[in-house]
């Protein structure tokens, strides 16, 4: 079934304490990204990759990190959350030509809370 | 960068009347322009798109117009039914060059009243 996953699905934790959301996708998409999704903003990007070892930042790409070394996985890296890293977040992929993308693909989202 | 302005913000119709959301972007360089729905507690989901090289598309009940001159994009649902209820969310991408960003706008809850 193609699909993209995303772990964990929730996740509570302290300040400053660091953690890993991983992404991954089994339909070959060369395009990848995330987004955070919080009440009345509506969904943002952070980060997104065309390929193996092409990131590019969003909108809003402080405060996070992400690396593509393979092309199924994307992981979304809080090297210290803050508090106003609370959100929900989305793995999204895509194919893409040379000069667009296409339909984006979401996971199921992950629920963070930092205190 | 680009910026996304998505109106209204809330909108209730009666099942069977018809729902324009209307969305602006910035960017002249835009030229990708997706609509996603997002039902409670659900991923977003594409439902419509539409590339700067046409000016209409339609998918059954549902159409999205765009008027490159004046930077502005709609989704028309026509004949709505109560499982339209969710939240659309308009998009823009210059999808080209070395930016392939996609911005959103805020978001439309549509509420389709049986």
């Amino acid at each position: 079934e193609a699909q993209v996953t995303q772990n964990p699905r929730y996740l509570i934790t302290v300040t400053g304490k660091k953690l890993t959301v991983t992404c991954s996708q089994n339909m070959n998409h060369e395009y990848m990204s995330w987004y955070r999704q919080d009440p009345g903003l509506g969904l943002r990007q952070i980060y997104y990759s065309m390929n193996v070892e092409v990131t590019d930042k969003g909108d809003v790409p402080e405060g996070y990190k992400v690396s593509r070394k393979e092309k199924r996985n994307f992981p979304l890296i809080l090297e210290s959350p803050s508090p106003n890293q609370t959100s929900l977040y989305f793995c999204a992929s895509s194919w893409a030509g040379s000069d667009r993308v296409y339909e984006q693909y979401f996971g199921p989202g992950t629920r963070l809370t930092v205190t | 960068g680009e910026n996304v302005e998505q109106h209204p913000s809330t909108l209730s119709v009666q099942e069977g009347d018809s729902a324009v959301i209307k969305c602006t972007y910035s960017d002249s360089a835009s030229n990708y322009f997706p609509w996603y729905k997002q039902e409670l507690g659900k991923r977003p989901q594409l439902i419509i798109d539409i590339r700067s090289n046409v000016g209409e598309k339609k998918d059954q009940r549902i159409a999205v117009t765009l008027n490159k001159t004046a930077k502005h994009f709609s989704l028309h649902i026509t004949e709505t039914q109560p499982e339209d209820s969710a939240v659309y969310f308009c998009a823009a991408s210059p999808s080209g060059g070395s930016n392939y960003k996609l911005t959103f706008g805020k978001g439309t809850l549509l509420t389709v009243n049986p």
